[in-house]
């Protein structure tokens, strides 16, 4: 089975623009979640997804949002970005709730 | 709010030792624990998932155990390989079964030849 895919795998954004990532789970995973690593801050919980529905929410400004498609694909979108959104974005698929979490390689974003 | 530290920070060890990395978390109130490494610049990898009510979970060389009430799981490693360095975290998911797992900092492992 594939493993969990993000795209892109690097992006460089400057500061006010926005920015789309995408993750595609592991083929029968319904569940998507997304996390932000920072060395400062290490990994925290963004949010997560499943059968198209936010279940869950970490705290993060509005800006942060995201969305997931019939298909359990998922993609986050983050606006108007600041130096601090500069990080490695996780995302990890599960078959339910209660199931290991499963990880992509992430995407490097790093704003100017 | 859930709180998880792991000690030590960083170890560096001779290859084919032993070691054991600890994870300690504030809230007793977990689902379950899983362990994951993380090579440099790379995503995690999962090793072991305990649920709440296990005590240890074996895979190849690791073995992981979790000790609810005292909020502390360890990791143990045999025979370490030079391929085993990388950074270990740990991390809980909440008794609500809510799809957030709560991190460590992590035990950046090192293994000399």
């Amino acid at each position: 089975k594939a493993g969990v895919t993000q795209t892109p795998r690097y992006l460089i954004k400057t500061r006010g623009q926005q920015v789309t990532l995408s993750c595609s789970p592991i083929s029968g995973h319904r569940s998507v979640s997304w996390y932000q690593q920072t060395p400062g801050q290490g990994l925290q919980f963004l949010f997560e997804y499943f059968s198209e529905t936010q279940r869950n929410k970490g705290n993060f400004p509005g800006r942060f949002s995201g969305r997931q498609f019939s298909n359990s694909r998922s993609e986050m979108n983050v606006s108007t970005l600041e130096l601090g959104d500069s990080a490695l974005y996780l995302c990890a698929s599960s078959l339910g709730a209660l199931q290991a979490q499963y990880f992509g390689p992430g995407t490097r974003l790093t704003v100017l | 709010k859930q709180e998880v530290t792991q000690i030590p920070a960083a170890l560096s060890v001779p290859e084919g030792e032993n070691l054991v990395l600890n994870c300690s978390f504030t809230d007793s109130a977990i689902y379950n624990l899983q362990w994951f490494r993380q090579d440099p610049g790379k995503g995690l990898t999962s090793l072991l998932l305990i649920q709440s009510s296990q005590r240890e979970q074996t895979s190849g060389r690791l073995n992981a155990s979790l000790d609810k009430s005292s909020g502390r799981s360890t990791l143990y490693i045999a025979a370490s390989q030079p391929g085993d360095s990388a950074t270990y975290l740990c991390a809980v998911r909440p008794q609500t079964g809510a799809n957030n797992l709560f991190f460590g900092t992590g035990t950046r492992l090192t293994v000399i030849p």
